[in-house]
Order: C-alpha cells, then structure tokens, then sequence
C-alpha cells in the first residue's frame, strides 16, 4: 500500500519550455502533497506544501510564479515550472501524506528528472 | 551548524556485515524521526519511522533514538548488496506528515 506515482521520469526540453509534473497518490487519499528538488549527492529541498482544494505554501526563496503548484482532488497534485532555464534542471520529487492524520509519514513518487538545454 | 548532521560517506562494507547508519540533530524540538532508502535515479522509501527513545524493529533493520543525546541510528543486520543505497534520515517536530527535515544521505556499498 501508499503508492506514490509520478509522471514523466525524464523530460528533456528546451529553453523557455513550460514543463508539467503529476503526482499522484494510487492507493490512498492525500489531504496534503509534498513536492521536493534534490541536486546531484544533496538531501532533498522542501520546495512548497500542496493542500487540496487550496494554495500551495512555498518554502522561503521558491518562486511561486515560476514553479505552480495545483491540487485539484485527494490524488492529485501537478507541478509546472514555467519558462523553464538551464538552471532549472534538477530531480523533482513529490511525496503524499494519508488523509487521516499528520502523524502518518510521507511517502515519495520516483521522481522526475528535468534536463533544460 | 546545519540542523540535522549525517556522514555523506561512502560507507563500503563486505556482505553479512552489520551497518550502523548514524544522524545527529541540534533543535530538541524534533518529535518524529524516519529512516529513507535512496536508490540511483529513484525517490526514498520509507524505511523505519518512530517516535519515542528506544529501539524498534523491523526484519534486519532496528532504529535506534535517543532524544537525550539527540542522536538516532539505523542498524542493519546480515547487510545484503541489495542494500547498497543512500539512506537518508529525516525528522519533525509535529508529525511524520508534516515538513521534514533531512539530513544529507549516506552512501552505503555493500560489497560481495
């Protein structure tokens, strides 16, 4: 059980590319949504907190213009980095918390990883 | 001082060995502590998740906290290739569900 996917794994795309990220949860319903940016051999980055039916909280210096978040039902969260850079490529992650409670871990989709050229 | 300090490694171990995995972590306030699985190009599995000070475990792997010490441990028995990942540990203060903080990984090689 707690089955995170998320979808594409690999985008390759050019510069100025608006890229969208799916994350869903398949077994389980997910009040809240996570989305992470992990560099080569770095911990993952909270990058904002995803709540169904409502705005995303971005963490401190992630700009929320550039990196949009949406969760529009209990499985579903989308990330869209707009206008994509160069120094936008990363690995992104997102992770779900089980709807009953703040007490239940998270847990992570493979993630997607994004290669501007 | 970063708030939660983990050896990056690499730790590189024959097969069969024991592991012992180790994070320490300056803010007292943490309540909720996990232990994450990395594989190459994958997202973390979760590993372990506990609460109190103590032990609990799970088939070859025990977690270990100790809140006093502010220190927790993953230990993993009878080490397997398959093992061979980043394992990462992270921690709360109000619940597993809620923003996590983690440490920086340890790159773990079991070797045949």
């Amino acid at each position: 059980g707690a089955v995170v996917s998320q979808h594409p794994s690999r985008v390759i795309c050019k510069s100025g590319t608006s890229v969208k990220i799916e994350c869903r949860s398949l077994d389980f319903q997910a009040t809240t949504m996570f989305w992470y940016r992990q560099f080569p051999k770095k911990s993952l980055m909270l990058m904002a907190t995803s709540n169904e039916g409502s705005k995303a909280t971005y963490e401190q210096g992630v700009e929320k213009d550039k990196f949009l978040i949406n969760h529009a039902s209990l499985t579903l969260s989308t990330l869209t980095v707009t206008s994509a850079h160069p120094e936008d490529s990363s690995f992104y992650i997102c992770s779900a918390r089980a709807r009953q409670g703040v007490d239940q871990p998270q847990h992570f989709g493979d993630g997607t990883r994004l290669s501007i050229l | 001082q970063k708030e939660v300090e983990q050896d990056p490694g690499p730790l590189s171990v024959p097969e069969g060995a024991i592991v012992s995995l180790n994070c320490t972590y300056s803010n007292s306030a943490f309540q909720y502590f996990m232990w994450y699985r990395q594989y190459s190009r994958k997202g973390p599995e979760l590993l372990m998740y506990t609460y109190s000070s103590g032990n609990k475990e799970d088939g070859r792997f025990t977690a270990q906290v100790d809140k006093s010490s502010k220190y927790i441990s993953l230990f993993i028995r009878d080490s397997q290739p398959s093992d061979s990942a980043t394992y990462l540990c992270a921690m709360t203060l109000t619940g597993g569900g809620n923003k996590l903080t983690f440490g920086t990984g340890t790159q773990l090689k079991v070797e045949l």
